[in-house]
Formats: C-alpha cells, structure tokens, sequence
C-alpha cells in the first residue's frame, strides 16, 4: 500500500496553466480507470475536482482537466486564479482490498 | 444536502482506545459505502478503513489492521470507528468520507474532520 508520488510543489501566474503528475504501478493508476483528483484548502476537507480519470462533478470548473497515460495520471489547472492555491492529492482504486491510495500531495501556489 | 459530522475525538495516551462517530444526512445512509481518511499533522492523507453499505464487508489498511474496528449502524445513519493500541503515529484528524458509486475510488462527500492525538 506505497502512496502513489506526486511532485511536492507546483507553480504559475495567474492565467497560466500547471501539470501535476502522479505516477503509481500497474495494481493501482495503470489497472485502472478510477483516478481522482482532490483540492484542499488550509483547515479544510478536501474536495472532489476529478473523477475516473477526466470526469468533473458538477460546479467544478472547466479549467480542471484529467488524463492518464500508462502508470502516470496528471492534473492540469489551466487559467490560474488565485483560489486555485491549495494542495492537490490524486487518488486512485487499488482493488477491494485497497480503495483508496493516494499521492503524496502537491503544493500549488500561484505566483 | 449531504452532512457529514465527526465527533468522538481527543487526547489519548499510548495504548488507549477511542471510538469516533460519524453522523450522515442528507442521503440514504444504508446504500453507501463509508471510508475513513486520515492526516498527520503536515502530512498527506491516508485511507484507513471503509465499510460496505449493509456493514457486511470491511477493509482496513495495514497499518491499523487488528487494531482498529470500522461498523456502522444504519438505523441510527451513524458510522463509527473504534480505535484500540494507539500509538503516537495514529496521531491526525480523522475524516470520514462517502462514495456516490461504490468501487470507483472516488470520495465525494467528507466531513470536516475529528482530531485525535495520541500521547503520554
């Protein structure tokens, strides 16, 4: 159960676009199409902004966008606000016995 | 609206035991699976244990594996965790977290946390 690794930070001026990465194995992000994506603010709970993948729940901006490519899954923030700073943690399915692995979490800050 | 409200958190010492609660509404508490998330102070988070909707199937993760107990009571829309030998690194804020589609690894729904902290 290794947490899946994500760069510790990330950042860019507003209206410019940053990449997360969050690479795992092929028992968890590579055998599956169950990566989410999570936004956690300062004292808060995170919050749900990607799921299987490249989906967005409702009230999510469009500016959040998800994609995987073998065992690596990515984050992009395009047009950054200044609400966009926060840390991100991918997660993903790992099968019944594991649910949930998740990264290591990325700091984002907005220059 | 989906409410999800912690309690039962506090100081312990090292081999003591606490039960957290976790009371839901706003959604048919029965039909969802439930997890347990934890993070360290500074740290990431961690996925501890989840419970099935009927309360028939529980996972845990290795690191509290023997000494933690996830059940739920479903006439009471209330899910708990009981938390047995604790040890100082079990010290975190304790979310719990729901699913709208089992199986799917996703948490959309998450309470705002109850903190346990471990220590002599």
């Amino acid at each position: 159960q290794s947490a899946l690794t994500q760069p510790p930070s990330a950042s860019g001026s507003p209206g410019q676009s940053v990449t997360i990465s969050c690479t795992g194995t092929s028992s968890d992000v590579g055998g599956y199409n169950y990566v989410s994506w999570y936004q956690q603010r300062p004292g808060k709970a995170p919050t749900l902004m990607i799921y299987e993948v490249t989906k967005r729940p409702s009230g999510v901006p469009d500016r959040f966008s998800g994609s995987k490519s073998g065992n690596t899954a990515s984050l992009t923030v395009s047009g950054l606000q200044a609400e966009d700073e926060a840390d991100y943690y991918c997660s993903s399915y790992g099968g019944s016995n594991n649910p949930y692995v998740f990264g290591t979490g990325t700091k984002v800050t907005v220059l | 609206e989906v409410q999800l409200v912690e309690s039962g958190g506090g100081l312990v010492q090292p081999g003591g035991s606490l039960r957290l609660s976790c009371a839901a509404s706003g959604f048919t508490f029965s039909t969802y699976a439930m997890s347990w998330v934890r993070q360290a102070p500074g740290k990431g988070l961690e996925w501890v244990s989840a419970i099935s909707g009927s309360g028939g199937s529980t996972y845990y993760a290795d690191s509290v594996k023997g000494r933690f107990t996830i059940s739920r009571d479903n006439s009471k829309n209330t899910l708990y965790l009981q938390m047995n030998s604790l040890r100082a690194e079990d010290t975190a804020l304790y979310f719990c977290a729901s699913p709208t589609v089992a199986g799917s690894g996703r948490l959309d729904f998450w309470g705002q946390g109850s903190l346990v902290t471990v220590s002599s």
